[in-house]
């Protein structure tokens, strides 16, 4: 069974700070995607990556950068953390295939930012 | 981009009934389409997907059907049981990059 886990679970930091949230998956999946979920608006996606050091904007980039060093690990970085960025962060990662593959998601970091 | 529209956002049905719930997609290039159920301080977990290439899927309780020439999938839930309360999204995507748009998500509250 695929298992993504990201590092905590419940998180807080001041606003100014720099904040790494980091993801983890065991099933040698190429893709990995970084979403945020507030309430009302579904999982909007930041950033995705589909091979180590590659990485492509989703909808909503503004305010976080990633890093894909290895193929299991994707890290999302918010460079100068606001409030506006207290949320709930999901990971997810597939398999890349000539047809979209499903997406298998970690248990999700709340976020709250000071 | 791709829009995905998610309704209703809160379904209330009672033990037994059956409850549907309908996305509508603006890209007529997406293909595919996933049903996730969301229950309360877990993760999104996949119940059911379905292709372009198909009009219409089943798992057991589950079946979602999708219409390609309007634009819009539906995600329907018989015999309602109290542990299908949870969050359920829909997503659309093209293909490329297994790109996911999801939808605002729909509470479903099953009383028994």
């Amino acid at each position: 069974d695929v298992k993504v886990t990201q590092s905590s679970r419940y998180l807080v930091k001041r606003t100014g700070e720099k904040v790494f949230l980091e993801c983890v998956q065991d099933m040698d999946h190429e893709n990995m995607f970084w979403y945020r979920q507030d309430p009302g608006l579904g999982l909007r996606l930041i950033y995705f990556s589909y091979d180590v050091k590659m990485k492509e904007k989703g909808d909503i980039p503004e305010g976080y950068s990633v890093s894909r060093e290895k193929k299991e690990r994707f890290s999302l970085i918010l460079e100068s953390a606001s409030t506006n960025q207290t949320s709930m962060y999901l990971c997810a990662s597939s398999l890349r295939g000539f047809r979209s593959q499903p997406q298998h998601f970690g248990d999700g970091t709340r976020l709250s930012i000071l | 981009g791709e829009n995905v529209e998610q309704h209703p956002s809160t379904l209330s049905v009672q033990e037994g009934d059956s409850a549907v719930i309908k996305c509508t997609y603006s890209d007529s290039a997406s293909n595919y389409f996933p049903w996730y159920k969301q229950e309360l301080g877990k993760r999104p977990q996949l119940i059911i997907d379905i292709r372009s290439n198909v009009g219409e899927k089943k798992d057991q309780r589950i079946a979602v059907t999708l219409n390609k020439t309007a634009k819009h999938f539906s995600l329907h839930i018989t015999e309602t049981q109290p542990e299908d309360s949870a969050v359920y999204f829909c997503a659309a995507s093209k293909g490329y990059g297994n790109k996911l748009v999801f939808g605002a998500g729909t509470i479903l509250r099953v009383k028994s």
